[in-house]
C-alpha cells in the first residue's frame, strides 16, 4: 500500500535548526510536497522536490532521496511564527497526493 | 494573480440537512481542482477532483457529491448530513496535474 510517515510532533528553539523528516512509499513517484500549515488555516505550499538533492528557498530547505523514499524540511533561524504543522505529501503514478498526518511543530523562546 | 475563494468559513447544521460549499478560482483558466477533508491528526483525504468543467472524479465514497457546473467553480454538496461529516473541507485548485495545489481557507463544518 501507500503510505506516508512523519513525527508527530516536534519542538525546537527560537533562532535554532530543525530537521523534520518524511518517508514514503508509493506506488510510482511524481514528486514530493511540503506544506505549512498554521492551526485553524489552509495549508501553504513551500517546496516541490522530483529529482534528488537539496532546494533552498531562503530559511528553508528541502532534500529529496528517491533511492531511499525519504525527505526533510530543514528550518533554519527559526522564528515564532514557524510555530505550525508541516505537511509532507508524494505524488504517485496516477498523479494523486498520498498525504502525512502533519508534524506540529512547536517553537519555544 | 490567481486567487481562490471559499465559503463559509465555518458552519454548522443538523443531521439531516443538506449541504453546499462553493469554491471558486480567480485568475487562471482551466484549472484542476480538488476538495478535501482534513480529520485531525489524520492526512488530507481527497473526496473529489476535477479536470475540466462536468468532469468529476470521486476517491471515497460517501454521502457527499460534487460537481463544477463552470470552469471555475466547485461544488460540494450533501443531500442528507451525517454526524460523521463533520470536519475540516478544504477546496484547492493547481495548474497541471504535477504542480503545487493552492488551497482556500477552509470550511469548518460541524455536523449537531
Amino acid at each position: 500500500g501507500q503510505n506516508i510517515d512523519q513525527p508527530t510532533e516536534m519542538t525546537a528553539t527560537e533562532g535554532a535548526i530543525v530537521q523534520i523528516n518524511c518517508t514514503y512509499q508509493t506506488s510510482g513517484f511524481n514528486g514530493l510536497f511540503w506544506y505549512q500549515q498554521h492551526a485553524g488555516e489552509a495549508p501553504t505550499f513551500l517546496s516541490y522536490n522530483v529529482l534528488d538533492g537539496l532546494e533552498e528557498k531562503g530559511r528553508f530547505s528541502s532534500f529529496l532521496s528517491r533511492s531511499k523514499g525519504y525527505s526533510y524540511l530543514l528550518l533554519k533561524e527559526l522564528q515564532m511564527k514557524d510555530s505550525a504543522s508541516y505537511l509532507c505529501a508524494a505524488m504517485d503514478s496516477n498523479y494523486q497526493l498520498i498525504w502525512g498526518a502533519g508534524t506540529k511543530l512547536i517553537i519555544k523562546p | 494573480s490567481q486567487t481562490i475563494h471559499q465559503w463559509p468559513a465555518t458552519l454548522v447544521q443538523p443531521v439531516g440537512s443538506p449541504l453546499s460549499l462553493e469554491c471558486t478560482v480567480e485568475g487562471t483558466s482551466n484549472p484542476n481542482l480538488y476538495w478535501y477533508r482534513q480529520a485531525a491528526g489524520r492526512g488530507l483525504q481527497l473526496l473529489f477532483y476535477s479536470v475540466g468543467i462536468g468532469q468529476i472524479s470521486s476517491e471515497v465514497p460517501q454521502n457527499l457529491s460534487a460537481s463544477r457546473p463552470q470552469d471555475r467553480q466547485f461544488i460540494l454538496s450533501s443531500k442528507k448530513l451525517l454526524l460523521s461529516d463533520s470536519g475540516f473541507y478544504l477546496c484547492a485548485w493547481s495548474e497541471t496535474e504535477n504542480t503545487e495545489a493552492f488551497f482556500g481557507q477552509g470550511t469548518r463544518l460541524t455536523v449537531v
